[in-house]
């Protein structure tokens, strides 16, 4: 079945970086795209960004450019969300969700990863 | 960035009731050429990640009941469900992907009454 696999936990001291990654396995891998979603404790959905699978083309949140990095490695059917220079706020559940994309400007998350927890703190 | 806000906040309503969110968005995401509202519909239960519902403002996702509804169009949209079910205790968010950052509202929780 389509699903995408998290990697685990990960707790970070401030100013460090992590690299969350998310294996796709189902389906053609490079005819989607995956975005990257986070979600701070009792808060709502923040959108980061997203890749494209097929050709490697990012758009990011203005919030977050210069501090990630988002890949694909198709040989893995694997993308990976880096975050550098880590502060208490992005303390989060970081997601990975499918991307459908289209001509028509459709862009819709139609499988989720479970959710990695990223805790930031001292 | 495009900013969406959601009414109400919450709301707790009996089994069986018709359920009304509201999503605003403070500009238009209506693309004329196309006629489409890029608009989305997730659903996020607790301790589990969001799920789609319906795209193009009003376009059921596969799979999801047809008590769910969308309408609206360029800045105004409602997901309505047609008789609350048990399992539809979640929050609800409007998604918007009509120009990047593409924003999330803050959410709607819906219990019940």
């Amino acid at each position: 079945q389509i699903q995408l696999m998290m990697s685990a936990a990960e707790v970070k001291n401030p100013g460090a970086s992590v690299q969350v990654s998310c294996t796709a396995s189902g389906y053609r891998f490079a005819t989607y795209g995956i975005s990257w979603v986070r979600q701070a404790p009792g808060q709502g959905l923040e959108w980061m960004g997203w890749i494209s699978a097929y050709n490697g083309e990012t758009r990011n949140a203005q919030k977050f450019q210069g501090r990630v990095n988002m890949t694909t490695d198709t040989s893995t059917s694997t993308a990976h969300m880096e975050l550098r220079s880590l502060r208490s706020d992005d303390t989060a559940v970081y997601y990975c969700a499918r991307v459908y994309y289209d001509s028509t400007g459709l862009f819709v998350m139609d499988v989720w990863g479970q959710g990695t927890t990223v805790t930031v703190s001292s | 960035d495009i900013v969406l806000t959601q009414s109400p906040d919450s709301l707790a309503v009996s089994l069986g009731e018709r359920v009304t969110i509201n999503c605003k968005s403070n500009q238009s995401i209506l693309f004329n050429p196309h006629n489409k509202n890029f608009l989305g519909w997730y659903q996020q239960k607790p301790g589990q990640p969001p799920k789609l519902l319906m795209y193009w403002s009003s376009t059921r996702e596969s799979g999801v009941p047809e008590r769910f509804s969308g309408s609206g169009s360029g800045t105004d949209f409602t997901l309505t469900i047609a008789g609350l079910q048990a399992e539809d205790v979640a929050i609800y968010y409007c998604h918007q992907y009509y120009r990047s950052p593409y924003t999330f509202g803050p959410g709607t929780k819906l219990d019940f009454k």
